[in-house]
């Protein structure tokens, strides 16, 4: 069984509705992470967490949201979706000596 | 100027050959940095990390830190079609993983 897993792999909704994209890990890491990657501009952090207590902005929050469920769960909502926030989404956990570990990525469409 | 930049290629490399990727960073803290790799369609997976000035080897690839320089390289010995992939560069401004900046990463083809 994989690691860190994403659901869903792929979704397709419409401007304004709100989605959640969630992750699970079962590497017992404390640190996790999402990320978006658009062509050619390569990954961006939206939101990281060091604990269930931690949450923390990346450098391109605004529009999203996060909750930290457990140490294992890390969930990304887009509150009203537009149609730039068209991207893969990683999430990613880390041990503490910072080598990230990745998801397998959800591909999300928003007309 | 980006944070991390990296040629965005393609760079194509002839089988056997060795294939040499380049990054570039702006922070003189940073004080880690990675190389992960990524084919198409997938998620970036970690080939190798530095944090020392100098080479660090791993079987057929060798990470390069030049602190001075602010650059850093990912060397290919004997490339492989399997190697074809987007390369990406990765740096850690400071003591924890949530300054970690990506670059755009550099795409490497290898032809038979």
């Amino acid at each position: 069984d994989a690691d860190v897993t994403q659901t869903p792999r792929n979704r397709i909704t419409k401007t304004g509705k709100r989605i959640m994209l969630e992750c699970s890990q079962t590497k017992g890491h404390d640190r996790m992470y999402w990320y978006r990657q658009d062509p050619g501009l390569g990954l961006r952090l939206i939101y990281y967490s060091f604990d269930v207590k931690d949450i923390n902005k990346g450098e391109i929050s605004d529009g999203y949201s996060v909750s930290r469920q457990a140490q294992a769960k890390f969930s990304l909502s887009l509150e009203s979706a537009i149609p730039n926030q068209t991207a893969l989404y990683f999430c990613a956990t880390a041990t503490g000596q910072e080598t990230q570990y990745f998801g397998p990525g959800t591909r999300l469409l928003v007309l | 100027q980006k944070e991390v930049e990296q040629n965005s290629g393609p760079l194509s490399v002839p089988e056997g050959a060795i294939a040499s990727l380049n990054c570039t960073y702006s922070d003189r803290g940073s004080q880690s940095f990675f190389w992960y790799r990524q084919y198409s369609g997938k998620s970036p997976e970690l080939i190798m990390f530095i944090y020392s000035n100098g080479d660090k080897e791993d079987g057929r690839f060798t990470a390069q830190l030049n602190k001075a320089s602010q650059y850093v390289s990912l060397l290919i010995r004997d490339s492989q079609p399997s190697d074809s992939a987007t390369y990406l560069c990765a740096v850690n401004r400071g003591s924890s993983a949530s300054k970690i900046i990506f670059g755009s990463g550099t795409r490497l083809s290898i032809r038979p």
